[in-house]
C-alpha cells in the first residue's frame, strides 16, 4: 500500500524550531519529487516547499524562504522539513505529498494524513 | 505568482443534479511545448487530506468515479459532477503546477 506518514508536529513558541518527517512506503521514493503543503485551521491549502527526486533542487514559497529547509534521505525513504524562526502564522496542518509524474512540479496523487504545528506563546 | 480564483465560493445542489465549479488562473497554465494544461482538481472532506480527482485539467485519477470530469484550457477551467451523490459533499480546490510557487484556489464548498 502506498503510504505517507508525517510526524514531528507539536506546540512551539514563536521563534522556535521544529523538524517534520514524512516516512514513505509502497513506492520507489527516489523516483518522485515531493512537496509539503499546509492548511491553517479553517483555511485553504497552501503549498510550502518542493524537492526534486535526488534532492538537488529545492523550491519554497516566499513566506518561508530563509526559515524553512526541505530535504530528503532516499536511503531512508524519508522527507523532512526543518522549520526555524517559527511565527504564529505558520500554525497549520502540514501535509507531505507525492507528485503524480516525473517532474518536480506535478499534481499530488498521494497525501499523508498531516501533522499539526501550533506556534503560540 | 499565478493567482487561482474559484467560483462560486459555495454551492448547494440537489442529489442527482449537476454541479459545476469554475477556476480561473491569472495567467495561462498551458505549456505550449507539450500542449498540456498544468491544472489539477482535489476533493477534501472534513478531517481528511485532499484527494486528487483530475490532473492535466481533464485526466481522471484512477479510481475516481466517472461522474467527475474536468475541462478547459489556458486560463479557464471547470470541474463538473454530472449527478451529485451524498458522498460528494466536500470542499473542492483547483491547483496550478505550471510554475513555482504552486498555487491553489480558495476552495468551493459543495453541499446538498
Amino acid at each position: 500500500e502506498v503510504q505517507l506518514v508525517e510526524s514531528g508536529g507539536g506546540l512551539v513558541q514563536p521563534g522556535g524550531s521544529l523538524r517534520l518527517s514524512c516516512a514513505a512506503s509502497g513506492f520507489t521514493f527516489s523516483s518522485y519529487a515531493m512537496s509539503w503543503v499546509r492548511q491553517a485551521p479553517g483555511k485553504g491549502l497552501e503549498w510550502v516547499s518542493a524537492i526534486s527526486r535526488n534532492g538537488g533542487s529545492t523550491y519554497y514559497t516566499d513566506s518561508v524562504k530563509g526559515r524553512f529547509t526541505i530535504s530528503r534521505d532516499n536511503s531512508k525513504n524519508t522527507l523532512y522539513l526543518q522549520m526555524n524562526s517559527l511565527r504564529v502564522e505558520d500554525t497549520a496542518v502540514y501535509y507531505c505529498a507525492k507528485v503524480e509524474g516525473g517532474g518536480s512540479f506535478d499534481a499530488f496523487d498521494i497525501w499523508g494524513q498531516g501533522t499539526m504545528v501550533t506556534v503560540s506563546s | 505568482d499565478i493567482v487561482m480564483t474559484q467560483s462560486p465560493d459555495s454551492l448547494a445542489v440537489s442529489l442527482g443534479e449537476r454541479a459545476t465549479i469554475n477556476c480561473k488562473s491569472s495567467q495561462s497554465v498551458l505549456y505550449s511545448s507539450n500542449n498540456k494544461n498544468y491544472l489539477a482538481w482535489y476533493q477534501q472532506k472534513p478531517g481528511q487530506p485532499p484527494k486528487l480527482l483530475i490532473y492535466w485539467a481533464s485526466t481522471r485519477e484512477s479510481g475516481v468515479p466517472d461522474r467527475f470530469s474536468g475541462s478547459g484550457s489556458g486560463t479557464d477551467f471547470t470541474l463538473t459532477i454530472s449527478s451529485l451523490q451524498a458522498e460528494d459533499v466536500a470542499v473542492y480546490y483547483c491547483q496550478q503546477y505550471y510554475n513555482s510557487p504552486l498555487t491553489f484556489g480558495q476552495g468551493t464548498r459543495l453541499e446538498i
